[in-house]
């Protein structure tokens, strides 16, 4: 019974370069949301999808940033033309629906710009 | 911002019981309080929630005040695996999507030792 499944653990991108993390929801959700952890914060909030559609991404920066939650296979964030300060954690969870229901965290995906 | 507070840090004996506060004086009536842990900067682990009523899982006991403004995580016999960050969220609601999104404060860094 896999869990929530984020790849790659450790990416490392120089400036201008783009970033594409991928979230493998636990099976039988639909419902995914990724967050971002800067260094000694707390999570943020980012963006919240289910297949093929994006509910909210009121955490997500306007520029350079993007998600999708194709019909098959992984989510993705993408960060376009990365700076330093997109250097964080960047967390995805799954839950079956968005009702009340916990959300599942999975690792991570560590990102360092240099 | 996070509706809940949280002190920055405690410390518990091994094999004794951690009683982990949260204030939530905001608190909706149909807002659940939710507790996760965060060790050493994995994914956040979900530990439990409830609406009003007292609850327990093979993890730990929730305990609600009467007027819901706030809460004890307990810990029954804290091991040093238990060292973590806790994180104490109530779902806030989106007016737009009716979704639930989790906000992080800073949480609380209990540090077992033995």
């Amino acid at each position: 019974n896999a869990g929530v499944m984020q790849n790659p653990r450790h990416l490392v991108r120089r400036r201008g370069q783009e970033a594409r993390l991928r979230c493998s929801p636990m099976k039988g959700h639909s419902h995914v949301y990724w967050y971002r952890q800067l260094p000694e914060e707390g999570l943020k909030f980012m963006v919240y999808l289910q297949k093929e559609n994006i509910i909210d991404e009121s955490g997500m920066p306007k520029e350079r940033f993007s998600a999708e939650f194709p019909k098959e296979g992984p989510s993705i964030l993408r960060i376009q033309q990365v700076v330093r300060g997109d250097s964080a954690a960047y967390f995805c969870a799954s839950s079956p629906s968005w009702i009340q229901e916990t959300q599942y965290f999975g690792p991570g995906t560590r990102l360092l710009v240099l | 911002d996070a509706k809940t507070t949280q002190p920055p840090s405690m410390d518990c004996a091994e094999g004794r019981a951690a009683n982990l506060p949260c204030n939530h004086s905001t608190i909706s009536g149909n807002e659940y309080v939710y507790w996760y842990r965060q060790i050493h900067s994995q994914g956040p682990q979900y530990i439990i929630h409830g609406l009003k009523n007292n609850e327990t899982n093979e993890m730990a006991s929730l305990i609600i005040t009467e007027d819901r403004k706030s809460s004890t995580l307990i810990l029954p016999h804290a091991t040093l695996r238990d060292t973590a960050v806790y994180y104490c969220i109530v779902r806030v609601g989106s007016m737009n999507t009716g979704f639930q999104k989790l906000v992080f404060g800073t949480g609380t860094r209990l540090l077992v030792s033995p």
